[in-house]
Order: structure tokens, then C-alpha cells, then sequence
């Protein structure tokens, strides 16, 4: 089984730019999630999407937003771009029950902004 | 407030035993997991516990869970090269979603001697 998928690996940007990525999760995994990776601050969560539906946020500014469609497949947009936007995006899939507890995490979407 | 707390840096001798520590604040936590990270790469999860055991073995990892003291421990027998890398311990809040907001802790940094 295929494992979750980030695209793309690597990206830079200048200020004031705005910049998608992308999530493939797990094949019938129905919940994504997004942190955000940064020497400073760690792992930070951005938001759950669960069946196209934005379950959860952390504390992140409305610059941060997502999507999820219908085949579970995730976005995250971030317009405006600081120099503070600067980090490794993780995304991470789950199947979502009561049974099952564990995340699979993609290998980052690493966003340098100049 | 919600807050896990991890020491920064550990250094074992290849063969020994590495115990890495970590503290938590929140005592509504339902999942407690501990993940690695290669250089380079996304998370992987380790194992998890839930807030009402005591501990739990797979192989050659055993993680304690002390929840009167919010306190939880990896112990890795038998450490080796391959166990080079970051260790996360993170905690899930607001019910049983697996996908739930996860805090992590900052990670320790785990190095192996000769």
C-alpha cells in the first residue's frame, strides 16, 4: 500500500507570494492533517479535514486555509507569504476509528520564502 | 494550557539501553504517542498508549505511562545506529479521533557512541 504523498518535496517563493501544496493520503484514509515544522516553534498543527470538511484548527492565521475532496486528497494554501512561513509542511493520514489511532505522516513539503 | 515537554539531547552507547523522557500538561489527553524522525524525512509512528495503561511493549520499545505525575517514557532496548534520529512524544486531546489536535513536544535528539 502506497504511503501518504506530498508534492511537491521542495518549493521557494518570495514575499508576498501565495503557494499550494498538496496531500495524497493512504488509500482509505479519510481524515488529513496538516503541521507545520519549524526550528523555532516545532511541530505545530494547522487543521484536520475529515470528508471534505475542516474538523479541526490550531492557532494559525486566516492566511492558512485547506481543502479536502471527495477521493480524500488535501490541499493547503498560504497567501501572502512571510519570511516566518519558512518551514517543513507535514501532512498526515489516518483511517479514523475508534479502533485505530495512528497517523502516517508524509515526508514534508519543504517552503523556503526570500 | 497544553504543553509537552521533552529534554533536547541524549547520548547512549551503541548496545545500551535509551530512555527518553516527557512531560505533559493536559490530563483530558486521550492518546499518547512517541514518533521518529530521520534526518530528512517525515514522522513515523513509533507506538502509542492510551491514557488509562500503564505500558505497553512491542519489541524491543517499551513506553511507561505515569498519568498522576503526566509522565511518559520511551525505553528502546539494545540501541543501535539505526536508532539515530529525533523522538517526538505527543499527546491527543478532544476525543477519540486519531486525527484529533496532537501536541508535540520538541523532540529529543537521540545519539549513538561507539
Amino acid at each position: 500500500k502506497a504511503g501518504v504523498t506530498q508534492t511537491p518535496r521542495y518549493l521557494i517563493k518570495t514575499r508576498g507570494q501565495q503557494v499550494t501544496l498538496s496531500c495524497s493520503p493512504i488509500s482509505g484514509h479519510r481524515s488529513v492533517s496538516w503541521y507545520q515544522q519549524t526550528p523555532g516553534q516545532g511541530l505545530q498543527f494547522l487543521f484536520e479535514y475529515f470528508s471534505e470538511t475542516q474538523r479541526n484548527k490550531g492557532n494559525f492565521p486566516g492566511r492558512f486555509s485547506g481543502r479536502q475532496f471527495s477521493n480524500s486528497r488535501s490541499e493547503m494554501n498560504v497567501s501572502t507569504l512571510e519570511l516566518g512561513d519558512s518551514a517543513l509542511y507535514l501532512c498526515a493520514s489516518s483511517l479514523d476509528r475508534e479502533d485505530s489511532h495512528e497517523q502516517y505522516f508524509g515526508p514534508g513539503t519543504r517552503l523556503t520564502v526570500t | 494550557g497544553e504543553d509537552v515537554e521533552q529534554s533536547l539531547f541524549l547520548s547512549v552507547r551503541e548496545g545500551d539501553s535509551s530512555v527518553i523522557n516527557c512531560t505533559y500538561t493536559d490530563s483530558s489527553s486521550t492518546y499518547l504517542y512517541w514518533y521518529k524522525q530521520e534526518p530528512g524525512a517525515g514522522l513515523q509512528l513509533l507506538t502509542y498508549i492510551f491514557s488509562n495503561m500503564d505500558m505497553k511493549q512491542d519489541q524491543r520499545l517499551t513506553v511507561l505511562l505515569n498519568k498522576k505525575d503526566k509522565h511518559l517514557s520511551l525505553r528502546i532496548a539494545d540501541t543501535q545506529t539505526g536508532d539515530s534520529a529525533i523522538y517526538f512524544c505527543a499527546e491527543s486531546i478532544e476525543g477519540y479521533s486519531s486525527a484529533s489536535k496532537i501536541i508535540f513536544g520538541s523532540g529529543t535528539r537521540l545519539s549513538i557512541r561507539p
